[in-house]
């Protein structure tokens, strides 16, 4: 099956620098990559995803890029800010015609900003 | 308000004692799916369901049952709770076809002494 790691596993950046995670995915057919933020105490919150027909995707501070032939995706975050704090999952879904919508995340990754 | 709950939020029971902890989305999705998350581990996905009775097995489904009766509905069920079931459980769901879990539930802190 699907098999995604995640890195770094925290983060710390100044506020107002860049932040990038990455993460590595296993199954070539993994078409769907999401990512999640998840504050303290609170339930994970779709942020950004991308496709497998795009390379690039973007939203105002964050954005997301892809690289098919590497098999990995990341996430950059401009110009941080401290509400930026969270834990970022990503997530990879394989093309299965049987499994719908199911996806297998990476650990997670720890980001503080520090004001 | 489009939202998916959970009951309960809390809850501290004994090993071998039967729970249900009930997931309801009033967004008409065919998509609900429960995850569990333990620090380090991420999110696991433990059942899924992809319309009223198609169920199926995630990654981590042993000790588990599921149930999709209708479709608001995606109740999970632990007939014989252990400690390793200790964990943080999220329901999930979205629309077929959108890729993957749009909106999750606020959680359940289970603890199983």
């Amino acid at each position: 099956g699907e098999n995604v790691e995640q890195h770094p596993s925290t983060l710390s950046v100044q506020e107002g620098d860049s932040a990038v995670i990455k993460c590595t995915y296993s199954d070539s057919a993994s078409n769907y990559f999401p990512w999640y933020k998840q504050e303290l105490g609170k339930r994970p919150q779709l942020i950004i995803d991308i496709r497998s027909n795009v390379g690039e995707k973007k939203d105002q501070r964050i954005a997301v890029t892809l690289n098919k032939t590497a098999k990995h995706f990341s996430l950059h975050i401009t110009e941080t800010q401290p509400e930026d704090s969270a834990v970022y999952f990503c997530a990879a879904r394989p093309y299965n015609n049987n499994a719908g919508n199911m996806l297998t995340f990476g650990g997670g990754t720890r980001l503080m900003v520090k004001p | 308000e489009a939202q998916v709950t959970q009951n309960p939020r809390y809850l501290i029971t004994v090993t071998g004692k039967k729970l249900t902890v009930t997931c309801s989305q009033n967004m008409n999705h065919e998509y609900m799916s429960w995850y569990r998350q333990d620090p380090g581990l991420g999110l696991r996905q433990i059942y899924y369901s992809m319309n009223v009775e198609v169920t199926d097995k995630g990654d981590v489904p042993e000790g588990y049952k599921v149930s999709r009766k209708e479709k608001r509905n995606f109740p999970l069920i632990l007939e014989s709770p252990s400690p390793n079931q200790t964990s943080l459980y999220f329901c999930a769901s979205s629309s077929l076809g959108t890729g993957g879990e749009k909106f999750f539930g606020p959680g359940t802190r289970l603890t199983v002494l």
